[in-house]
């Protein structure tokens, strides 16, 4: 298993500005993943994170709006950029382990509230 | 066409009663299945995964059906604390991609 620590929890932000989310692990993990959940949806992939390189990035999802680090196998960022109303929503971290190929575990969610 | 679909409910049943969530996946190479369970204003966490022969824990019941590309979950004795929204969870068996459905949302009510 993985215990995932994500920080802040949750923010509220004005528009125009940046805000970066913090994913911690407690142990090492292949692959990390950015999702973002808007209210009443389910999770959206935004970009799965690789270590030492450029993020991959979903389908409508791009590098300036969204630049993500991952400088090693236990720590990523996401930043969210230039942030509108419409970025409002949970952003949530999640890993699978290199012990557990197939399951995702995932940190407790920023809540990000653009006003 | 989603990779995931499912009914999003709302279910509400009495304690006590049996419930059944159904998910349709539409990438037939898809290799693992999952059923997530997520509480309000929290992440999600793995309830089972989903096995071809089927499996069960305690009152919950997963079931595949390949064929069909159809998965299942099963409540037996609804409790109170089984409240929550169900998400049937996919991933194919290239990439590293998880696919999620919108989620299934169960009240059970006193």
């Amino acid at each position: 298993s993985a215990v995932i620590s994500q920080k802040p929890s949750r923010d509220i932000c004005q528009r125009g500005t940046s805000l970066t989310i913090q994913c911690q692990v407690d142990s090492q993990v292949t692959m990390m993943f950015w999702y973002r959940q808007q209210p009443g949806q389910s999770l959206t992939l935004i970009a799965t994170a690789n270590q030492g390189s450029e993020a991959t990035y979903e389908s409508g999802f791009v590098i300036d709006k969204f630049p993500i680090s991952r400088p090693n196998l236990t720590f990523s960022t996401l930043t969210v950029s230039n942030m509108s109303p419409e970025d409002s929503s949970i952003y949530l971290c999640s890993v699978t382990p290199l012990d557990s190929y197939t399951e995702a575990f995932f940190g407790q969610g920023t809540r990000l509230t653009v006003v | 066409r989603k990779e995931v679909e499912q009914d999003p409910g709302p279910f509400n049943v009495p304690e006590g009663a049996t419930v059944a969530f159904n998910c349709t996946y539409s990438n037939s190479a898809s290799q693992s299945f999952f059923w997530y369970r997520q509480d309000c204003r929290k992440e999600p966490k793995l309830l089972m995964s989903v096995y071809s022969s089927g499996n069960e824990d305690g009152r919950f019941t997963a079931q595949l059906n390949r064929a069909s590309q159809y998965i299942s979950l099963l409540i037996r004795d609804s409790k109170l604390s089984d409240s929550a929204t169900y998400l049937c969870v996919v991933k194919p068996n290239t990439g590293n991609q998880f696919y999620f459905g919108t989620g299934t949302s169960l009240t059970v009510i006193p």
